[in-house]
């Protein structure tokens, strides 16, 4: 079946200027994560849904970032002011979200943002 | 602080030989464990996970896990060149399931053919 998929696959933007980048999960998962990762380092959780609300927003970095799931599926990551500092890939994840210990989260191709 | 650390690597195998890749974690809290593997220039791709103390079995990939030592380790039998990748480690601290991932920073292992 389709995996996860985000959308665009790279995105080429001006510090100051505003991006979004889409997340469209797992039919089925309720469960979906953003996460960030620089060059040389692990993924870096952003924030994740469970359906339409937002469980743990704890790891977006200031108020320039949001993300929204109005319906429960689809996903928008919003990014105001970027900065050079954003530069990075930007990976969705989406689980059952059943609650189970080894609730598994897979993974998107990523976006990757670069802040010239 | 969730802290997830792993060895950068490079971590160089021959092929046919035993990977083993380690990983510690800070949190005692820290429930169920992810190993992923990651190519270049793609996204992880998960290969197991573990939550009970002892050893996992998958085909080629063993994982180990011991709470008391906040130690848990990935072990790739009869290694392959298409093995050599970088390996993530992930942990969930919750108990309830989903929730956010804490990675280290992931093995670089290289298969020497």
């Amino acid at each position: 079946g389709a995996g996860v998929s985000q959308t665009p696959s790279n995105k080429v933007t001006e510090k100051g200027k505003y991006v979004e980048l889409r997340c469209d999960p797992i039919s089925g998962h309720t469960a979906l994560y953003w996460y960030r990762q620089s060059l040389g380092q692990g993924p870096e959780f952003l924030i994740y849904f469970q359906g339409t609300g937002a469980a743990d927003d704890s790891g977006l970095p200031n108020d320039r970032f949001f993300a929204v799931r109005p319906e429960g599926s689809v996903s928008t990551l919003k990014i105001q002011r970027t900065e050079r500092g954003d530069s990075a890939v930007y990976l969705c994840a989406s689980s059952l979200g059943a609650g189970a210990p080894t609730d598994t989260q897979y993974f998107g191709p990523g976006t990757r943002l670069t802040v010239l | 602080q969730k802290e997830v650390e792993q060895n950068s690597g490079p971590l160089s195998v021959p092929e046919g030989a035993i990977a083993s890749l380690n990983c510690t974690y800070s949190d005692r809290g820290s429930q169920s464990f992810f190993w992923y593997r990651q190519y270049s220039g793609k996204s992880p791709e998960l290969i197991m996970f573990i939550y009970s103390n002892g050893d996992k079995e998958d085909g080629r990939f063993t994982a180990q896990l011991n709470k008391a030592s906040q130690y848990v380790s990935l072990l790739i039998r009869d290694s392959q060149p298409s093995d050599s990748a970088t390996y993530l480690c992930a942990v969930n601290v919750s108990g309830g399931g989903a929730d956010g991932l804490t990675f280290g920073k992931g093995t670089h292992l290289i298969i020497q053919p």
